[in-house]
């Protein structure tokens, strides 16, 4: 049981690129979301999905896409990358509400 | 819009030592959640309190419920080096369908 995985760990873009965040649980947890992890600003809610082909906008869902074609795989992709994504992000699945997170990916964008 | 306010957002004592950190809202939550988050990980799930004037014990650690579901504390005795990491609590509601608000953390470090 690998609870919540994210690849990769780090990664560095220039601007402009795309990418896609990798997230997948096997706890069979209907709802997952994504957050990133800004110092003093807490977890920002970026997308949810609240199971397979469900997804919705959390609080700063700009620039970034999801989809949730399984109910294990959760994957995040960012258009074209600024330096204000420049963070680090973390998946996350739920029973009701108590939360299990994966180990987050350090994004860089120059 | 809700939110979280949590305090000292740091501190930093020596190992023995007792701290409190607090949650505050002026909003009512369902319940209420504390992680910690130690660094280069993700959040970990301590402590989910649901009714107003509960009070949850963690080994050193005791979580208490406001009466009127606004606000948290986290008591730490006889503080451990173990101890250090960031605090989080976080906020939800059955109305949102159950989305976390999270508050913006407490950094705490545990001097030998």
């Amino acid at each position: 049981n690998a609870g919540v995985t994210q690849t990769p760990k780090f990664q560095v873009l220039k601007t402009g690129q795309s990418m896609t965040l990798q997230c997948a649980q096997d706890m069979n947890h209907e709802y997952m979301s994504w957050y990133r992890q800004d110092p003093g600003m807490g977890l920002r809610l970026i997308h949810y999905s609240v199971g397979a082909g469900i997804t919705d906008q959390g609080e700063v869902p700009n620039g970034y896409n999801v989809s949730r074609s399984t109910t294990e795989d959760f994957p995040l992709r960012l258009l074209s990358a600024a330096p204000s994504q420049t963070s680090v992000y973390f998946c996350a699945s739920s029973y009701i509400s108590e939360q299990f997170f994966g180990p987050g990916t350090r994004l860089t964008v120059l | 819009t809700q939110l979280l306010e949590q305090s000292p957002q740091f501190l930093s004592i020596q190992e023995g030592e007792n701290l409190t950190v607090y949650c505050n809202s002026s909003s009512v939550f369902s319940s209420l959640q504390w992680y910690r988050q130690e660094p280069g990980e993700g959040p970990v799930l301590l402590v989910t309190v649901v009714t107003g004037g509960e009070v949850k014990k963690l080994k050193r650690l005791t979580f208490q419920f406001g009466d009127a579901r606004k606000d948290s504390s986290l008591h730490i005795t006889a503080a451990q080096p173990g101890d250090t990491g960031l605090y989080l609590c976080a906020g939800a509601n059955m109305d949102s369908n159950y989305q976390l608000i999270w508050g913006a953390g407490t950094k705490l470090i545990i001097k030998p």
